[in-house]
């Protein structure tokens, strides 16, 4: 079993419709969770860190479940500009490496 | 206000041959890891340094070789590159040790090619 695991997709959403994308990991241990956002052919980069208590960051929620061992991705409104591969990111305790989820290719049709 | 630079962008290789990709960071972290990005694997760990002079295997580190001699500059070394080694590799700094929650920063990536 991978150490985190997504939805590949791809997702084809219209514009102006919410999205959501899942993650699980498997590393009870995990302490730290992330959102990043690759667009084609560049580098990842943060989107949002994921709180225990949940986080807002305008249009995009991120929530944290650690009973049940997932963390998710809201977006409301989707823009054309959001169309990315969304990377799911964790961070075990005590350990400074980051494990990468293969990622959720998201594309936003006009 | 460099943040993380990777070159090569681009690279051919020849089979057998040797390479070393450079990556340098500016906000003095740490932490410093390669990575490589194949379709379908996600970005798997090759090596990482915890501070100057410290480094250690990651998930795929068969081929590669890695120096930290400075808290700034992380290169990566193919020893004898396979075609196996086609990939797109990503040099990051950070997050801070000590802040978790904070951001790692990646490099733009180098697009290898092994013939």
């Amino acid at each position: 079993r991978k150490e985190v695991e997504q939805d590949p997709g791809p997702f084809n959403v219209p514009e102006g419709a919410t999205v959501a994308f899942n993650c699980t990991y498997s590393n009870s241990a995990s302490q730290s969770f992330f959102w990043y956002r690759q667009d084609c052919r560049k580098e990842p980069k943060l989107l949002m860190s994921v709180y225990s208590s949940g986080n807002e960051d305008g249009r995009f929620t991120a929530q944290l479940n650690r009973a049940s061992q997932y963390i998710s991705l809201l977006i409301r409104d989707s823009k054309l500009s959001d169309s990315a591969t969304y990377l799911c990111v964790v961070r075990v305790f005590g350990n400074e490496k980051l494990t990468f989820g293969t990622g959720t290719r998201l594309t936003i049709i006009p | 206000n460099a943040g993380v630079t990777q070159t090569p962008k681009f690279q051919v290789l020849k089979t057998g041959q040797s390479m070393t990709l450079q990556c340098a960071q500016d906000m003095n972290h740490e932490y410093m890891s390669w990575y490589r990005q194949d379709p379908g694997m996600g970005l798997r760990l090759i090596h990482y340094s915890v501070g100057a002079g410290i480094t250690d295997q990651g998930e795929v580190p068969n081929g590669y070789n890695v120096s930290r001699s400075t808290t700034e500059d992380f290169p990566l070394r193919l020893l004898s590159a396979a075609p196996s080694q086609t990939s797109v590799y990503f040099c990051a700094s950070g997050p801070p040790i000590r802040d978790p929650l904070t951001e790692a920063f990646f490099g733009q990536g180098t697009r290898l090619t092994v013939v």
